[in-house]
């Protein structure tokens, strides 16, 4: 059972556009989101992430939005560059009773594309 | 600072061999956690160390083990192996203590097994 779904695999956007990505998540004892970037034979990056405390959270380009009752977060570039193309994966994380956080829950990602 | 790095990147080894992968993690991180991504099922989490001590497990088989040295750096020993073992094998480090939820990653260890 998936935890964590990003719906769509693949989006194409134009430059200068805004890029929407968005992620579904189903259990409620998530408190923390983030958003990994990765390029082909590199280790996801880490973009931006988000606490449950708060429904919005800035950084430069990259905002990201959690809707709790509806579970489900979305990443906003704006606006997209080039260098934007890449996999997007969501990923979240529980409290863990022995201290630390439960392991990250990916989704399996969205491949976004960015059009001259 | 140096990133997270991991050796070797890339690995071939046959049906029932054991493998060992290698990660050192971000200077002054205490927690390293481990994640197999394949196609199929994306990327999955292991397990977690934190000052030697394994302190979360995922949803894996005994084959896959692990551990923590004294300066940080973990290992990670798959025995048996299958088909189905072979992944990227990613490792992250975070700072660790009570909230250990930005984890930092490496470029991954490739394994394929024939």
């Amino acid at each position: 059972d998936q935890q964590v779904k990003q719906n769509s695999p693949s989006l194409s956007v134009q430059e200068g556009r805004i890029s929407i990505l968005n992620c579904d998540y189903t259990n409620s004892m998530f408190d923390y989101f983030l958003w990994y970037k990765k390029y082909p034979a590199e280790g996801p990056t880490f973009l931006i992430s988000i606490s449950s405390i708060k429904d919005k959270n800035e950084d430069g380009r990259f905002t990201v939005f959690l809707n709790k009752s509806a579970k489900h977060l979305s990443l906003h570039i704006v606006p997209s560059q080039p260098g934007d193309s890449a996999v997007y994966f969501c990923a979240a994380s529980a409290p863990y009773s022995g201290g630390g956080a439960d392991g990250l829950t990916f989704g399996k990602g969205t491949h976004l594309i960015i059009q001259p | 600072k140096a990133g997270v790095t991991q050796t070797p990147r890339y690995l071939i080894k046959t049906r029932g061999q054991q493998v060992t992968l290698s990660c050192s993690p971000i200077s002054g991180h205490r927690s390293v956690s481990w994640y197999q991504q394949t196609p199929g099922q994306g990327l999955q989490f292991l397990f977690e160390y934190f000052s030697e001590t394994q302190r979360n497990k995922g949803n894996f088989p005994g084959r896959f083990s692990g551990r923590q040295f004294s300066n940080s750096r973990s290992e990670m020993n798959v025995s048996t192996l299958e088909l189905g073992d072979s992944a990227l094998y990613l490792c992250a480090s975070s700072p660790g203590g009570l909230a250990a939820y930005e984890q930092f990653f490496g470029p991954g260890t490739r394994l394929t097994v024939l």
